[in-house]
């Protein structure tokens, strides 16, 4: 397995509170990826990072900040948690060598917003 | 607006057939189409890419069809085994994101 952790695995957290996801690899990989997934949506785009402090919006950014000041860590933070963010949340890496881009995954967060 | 559309929510086959998914696109010029499978409560993990300049490739007994007139992916399990068993997600490049499907999830009968 390509090597990224996610923390925490799970959380279950209150409307309205903060909550920061992390991600973490050991690969040096350049591109860094935040997906969630929900029933009939498959995986959807929240933010991606190419580069240390180079973040870019997905297709659902609405709700979410990110930040990367190392190459090793992209943070997704939930500003203020409302209960349509409860979903699995995935961050993936991609070296991004030869313009194909194939993606590695860690182990998801499960997040429930009560 | 782009699209990415799998052939069916859900296939089940007898072990020992060919499993054939199918992905469709709109408005996309991808030059590379990749292939995931994913395990309940797991993350994707990566199967294969074909070029648009290839036809076919294949990876054992996965084989991987690419039209780029049709805009269709086809992907094939061949001698099918109840550890093929998962969902399988096609996705396409764009720039350096990739745009998924919502999968097809393969159910094999021993």
């Amino acid at each position: 397995d390509a090597g990224i952790t996610q923390s925490p695995r799970h959380k279950v957290t209150e409307t309205g509170t903060p909550v920061t996801l992390r991600c973490h690899q050991t690969e040096n990989h350049r591109y860094m990826y935040w997906y969630r997934q929900d029933p009939g949506h498959g995986l959807r785009l929240i933010h991606y990072s190419y580069g240390v402090k180079d973040t870019d919006k997905g297709e659902v950014s609405d709700g979410y900040s990110v930040s990367r000041s190392k190459t090793e860590d992209f943070l997704l933070t939930l500003e203020s948690a409302t209960s349509s963010q409860t979903s699995v949340y995935f961050c993936a890496i991609s070296e991004g060598s030869g313009g194909t881009y194939e993606q590695y995954f860690g182990p998801g967060t499960r997040l429930t917003v009560t | 607006s782009q699209k990415i559309e799998q052939n069916s929510e859900a296939l089940n086959i007898q072990e020992g057939k060919t499993a054939t998914l199918t992905c469709n696109y709109t408005n996309y010029s991808p030059a590379y189409l990749q292939w995931y499978r994913q395990d309940p409560g797991r993350g994707p993990v990566f199967l294969l890419l074909i070029r648009e300049n290839e036809k076919e490739k294949r990876k054992e007994r996965l084989k991987v069809t690419f039209d780029t007139t049709l805009k269709q992916s086809l992907f094939h399990i061949t001698a099918s085994q109840p550890a093929d068993s998962a969902t399988y997600l096609c996705a396409l490049v764009n720039d350096y994101k990739l745009s998924f499907g919502a999968g097809t999830t393969v159910t094999v009968r021993a």
